[in-house]
Parts: structure tokens; C-alpha cells; sequence
């Protein structure tokens, strides 16, 4: 059975700092994908990762692949408060349609 | 283009009730999926459906609930006889392939039972 995890699971930081969230998950992948969801809200999609060593860049947020190693990574740049959200990534299951199967997600909180 | 909508916003039942909640996906999209999400958790699958036809409802309880995509009109997750631990936002999801596309998600439908 798939499993994703991810770390850490709450994250506070404080504005213009740098961080690292992780995403690990169980069993072989090539597609990844990175959610942002606020609050209420749905989710936004941010990153579609499909092969390894595959790295997108938008603003102030990066994310890598490495499906060697089954690792994800979503680096965030010098933080703002705009992006305290709950980052979730997600592996498909399949061979065929998008049965994803999501990480618990990231609630990262940026201060002043 | 319109997104995907999904309505009702919030929906109030009581126990024993039945509760339907509607999709309509993104234009030119045909493929279907509905999540679940329980407070503080990530998202659950539960079905992806293409019109009129369920491909993987492995996520789906066994009973009580049902989902369909038809021909015309919205997709529909219809839970029947609804019970405290239905309570959750369920999401429909469209794309316009079922391979390595993003999924485009609606605002979903925040169900409480009472």
C-alpha cells in the first residue's frame, strides 16, 4: 500500500527565513505533485512533478524530485506571510486516471 | 471557463438522511474524482469516474454511498442514511486526461451531520 508522509507536520517561521519541507512516500513514482490549500478553501495545484531529478521553480518556492530515493522536497525562499498555508503533496497510484494518494499535509505559518 | 463547481457550499443533515452533493467539471474536462477530508487529515480518494462510467471506487465505502457521472449533467456522491462520521469536506476534482495532468479542484461541499 502506498504510504506518504511528510515533514514536518507544522511549521512556523518567521518572515525572510529559508526552509525545507519533505515528502516521502513508500513505493515507486514518477509523478509527484504539490498542493497548496488555504484555510476553508480548495486546493490550488503549484508544482506537477513527472520525472526524476525534475525541479520547478514559482516565486518564492522551489520543488525537487529524486523518485531514487522516493523524496520530495518544496524549498521556500526568504518566507512572507502570504504563504502560511497547508502544503500538501501528492503521489498517483496508478498507471491510469489520478487516484492520488496525499500526504498529511504541511501547515506552515509565516510571522512577522 | 468557468472552474470546477461544486455545490451545495455547506450541507446540514440529519442522521438517517440522505445527502447529495454535485459536481460539474471544468469545461472540455470528462474525468472525474472525488475526495474526502476529514479535519486537520489530507485527502482521501474515493472514486474517479468517467461519463457514465465508475473507474476506480476503491475508495468508496461499500455501503451507503454512491457516485455517478451521467451523460448530462453533473456528477453526483449520494450518501445514504448518513451518520456522524460523514461529516468532512468531500472535493470533486476534474481533468482533461487521465494521465499525468494536474487536477483541478472545486471549493467542496463541507457536510455536517447532526
Amino acid at each position: 500500500e502506498l504510504k506518504v508522509e511528510q515533514n514536518p507536520l507544522f511549521l512556523s517561521m518567521q518572515e525572510g527565513k529559508n526552509y525545507t519541507i519533505y515528502c516521502n512516500y513508500s513505493t515507486t513514482s514518477d509523478r509527484l505533485y504539490w498542493y497548496r490549500q488555504d484555510p476553508g478553501k480548495s486546493l490550488e495545484s503549484l508544482f506537477v512533478l513527472l520525472s526524476n531529478g525534475a525541479v520547478k521553480q514559482e516565486g518564492r518556492l522551489m520543488a525537487s524530485l529524486d523518485t531514487k530515493a522516493r523524496l520530495s522536497t518544496l524549498h521556500i525562499t526568504a518566507a512572507v506571510h502570504d504563504l502560511s498555508a497547508t502544503y500538501f503533496c501528492a503521489v498517483d497510484k496508478t498507471d491510469y486516471g489520478q487516484n492520488f494518494v496525499f500526504g498529511p499535509g504541511t501547515r506552515l505559518s509565516v510571522l512577522p | 471557463n468557468a472552474g470546477v463547481m461544486q455545490n451545495p457550499r455547506h450541507l446540514v443533515r440529519r442522521r438517517g438522511q440522505e445527502a447529495r452533493l454535485r459536481c460539474s467539471p471544468m469545461k472540455g474536462h470528462s474525468h472525474v474524482y472525488w475526495y474526502r477530508q476529514l479535519p486537520e487529515e489530507g485527502l482521501k480518494f474515493m472514486v474517479y469516474l468517467q461519463k457514465e462510467n465508475i473507474i476506480d471506487e476503491s475508495g468508496m465505502p461499500k455501503e451507503r454511498f454512491s457516485a455517478e457521472f451521467p451523460k448530462e449533467g453533473p456528477s453526483i456522491l449520494r450518501i445514504q442514511q448518513v451518520v456522524r462520521g460523514d461529516s468532512a469536506a468531500y472535493f470533486c476534482a476534474s481533468s482533461p486526461i487521465g494521465r499525468n495532468e494536474k487536477l483541478f479542484f472545486g471549493s467542496g461541499t463541507q457536510l455536517s451531520v447532526l
